[in-house]
């Protein structure tokens, strides 16, 4: 495709729930990142990969957030237990390589009741 | 860690008037600092960035200048227009331009 795209758009789960969310990625881009967006707020760093790997997991809140990367392409955000201060915009950018302009896709809106 | 403040939250112009957004960051080894625009609804869109090799860009009515010794850098839009109405965000990053620290957001809006 043309840009980054993310599904589900929105998702909405009760809390103590799994969920996974998806990232498809600019097709060649090799760099991957995951951000959360709460309202009124920046994006905040969750993780980043280069190809399969995660480079950097600095940014994940705790353990029941995981990332996987398979085939250096597509990225699953998983939550295990979701808590409601889990709800936020959950963004996916890649970059043509580590230090390129990253691009941004249009986000899942995740809502824990 | 890196620590990004952004002013002014909100920002009010009249069609054709300047605005200037102001960042200051924490950590002298950033070394890269891009512009999104967002607006409602929609994904942060780079619009300028600037690396700590270069003092100042500019693109078009869009400008961006860095001062690496006071450690903060501007956006600055010339003869503004009501589609410039959105939310900015400037960020900073240190490792490899990989990660990105944002900042917390101004929200720009444009009178005709």
């Amino acid at each position: 495709g043309a840009g980054v795209s993310q599904t589900p758009s929105n998702k909405v789960t009760e809390k103590g729930k799994y969920v996974e969310l998806r990232c498809d990625p600019i097709s060649g881009h090799t760099a991957l990142y995951w951000y959360r967006q709460s309202l009124g707020q920046g994006p905040e760093f969750l993780i980043y990969f280069q190809g399969t790997g995660a480079a950097d997991d600095s940014g994940l809140p705790n353990d029941r957030f995981f990332a996987v990367r398979p085939e250096g392409s597509v990225s699953t955000l998983k939550i295990q237990r979701t808590e409601r201060g889990d709800s936020a915009v959950y963004l996916c950018a890649s970059s043509f390589g580590p230090g390129g302009e990253q691009y941004f896709g249009p986000g899942t809106r995740l809502t824990v009741t | 860690g890196e620590n990004v403040e952004q002013h002014p939250s909100t920002l009010s112009v009249q069609e054709g008037d300047s605005a200037v957004i102001k960042c200051t960051y924490s950590d002298s080894a950033s070394n890269y600092f891009p512009w999104y625009k967002q607006e409602l609804g929609k994904r942060p869109q780079l619009i300028i960035d600037i690396r700590s090799n270069v003092g100042e860009k500019k693109d078009q009515r869009i400008a961006v200048t860095l001062n690496k010794t006071a450690k903060h850098f501007s956006l600055h839009i010339t003869e503004t227009q009501p589609e410039d109405s959105a939310v900015y965000f400037c960020a900073a990053s240190t490792s490899g331009f990989q990660k990105l620290v944002f900042g917390t957001g101004t929200r720009l809006l444009v009178s005709p």
